[in-house]
């Protein structure tokens, strides 16, 4: 079974300020994670992928994530961030078929001027 | 990238009437595609997974006689929601995998039903 847990459902950062979303999860078995981000009134769009290669994967927009085994987490983050970030954002996980998905609860991120 | 259209984009129907919501993959075949309901500041919820040319398997606690689904091609897949009540009203979303272990999965624009 598995399951993702992401901390703060909204987080507000100054432009130019690091962005830091927090993402964790529960896997039996060795997990594919990904990042989605929705923009108001469009569907998700794949931001980045882990699926056992490279720890520390680097997305569009200038995001990146890193997988840590021994904490079981897959944070997202971008050193500036810009207004158009603002959006929500989802962790998923899902098994090596990755054919199914679950989604986290989602963060609202909010970018103030 | 591979296209997932979702059709219709906003809809609002009569409590008790029947709502049929397209996903269609554009520039690929997909064997397999999921549907995907969100409630308001919550997680999107896995509803079904649907299996061209059989049954869709229902996450536990979607009904499946409210919400049909059908696959009936490797391009399209369909969901209905039958006799629909003002909970009903959500955001459905579909995605499909693209066939060859990208371990990607293509979403919808997704659709705003609103039950009144």
């Amino acid at each position: 079974a598995q399951s993702v847990t992401q901390l703060g459902s909204h987080v507000s950062v100054s432009e130019g300020a690091l962005v830091l979303l927090r993402c964790n999860y529960s896997s039996s078995v060795p997990p594919y994670l990904f990042w989605y981000v929705q923009y108001p009134n469009q569907g998700l769009q794949l931001l980045l992928k882990y699926t056992s290669a490279a720890t520390l994967v680097k997305g569009i927009n200038g995001f990146e994530a890193e997988f840590k085994k021994s904490e079981t987490s897959f944070h997202l983050t971008k050193p500036s961030a810009h207004m158009s970030d603002a959006a929500e954002y989802f962790c998923a996980v899902s098994d090596n078929t990755g054919n199914q998905f679950y989604f986290g609860t989602g963060t609202s991120l909010t970018v103030i001027p | 990238g591979a296209v997932v259209s979702q059709h219709p984009s906003r809809v609002i129907c009569k409590s008790g009437t029947s709502v049929k919501i397209e996903c269609r993959s554009l520039d690929f075949q997909a064997t397999t595609m999921f549907w995907y309901r969100q409630f308001p500041k919550q997680s999107l919820m896995l509803m079904a997974t649907s299996n061209e040319g059989s049954k869709a398997t229902y996450e536990q606690g979607v009904e499946k006689d409210k919400f049909l689904i059908n696959h009936a091609s490797l391009t399209l897949s369909t969901l209905t929601v039958t006799s629909a009540h003002p909970e009903d009203s959500s955001f459905y979303i579909c995605s499909a995998i693209l066939a060859g272990g990208t371990w990607q999965a293509f979403f919808g624009q997704g659709t705003r039903l609103t039950v009144v």
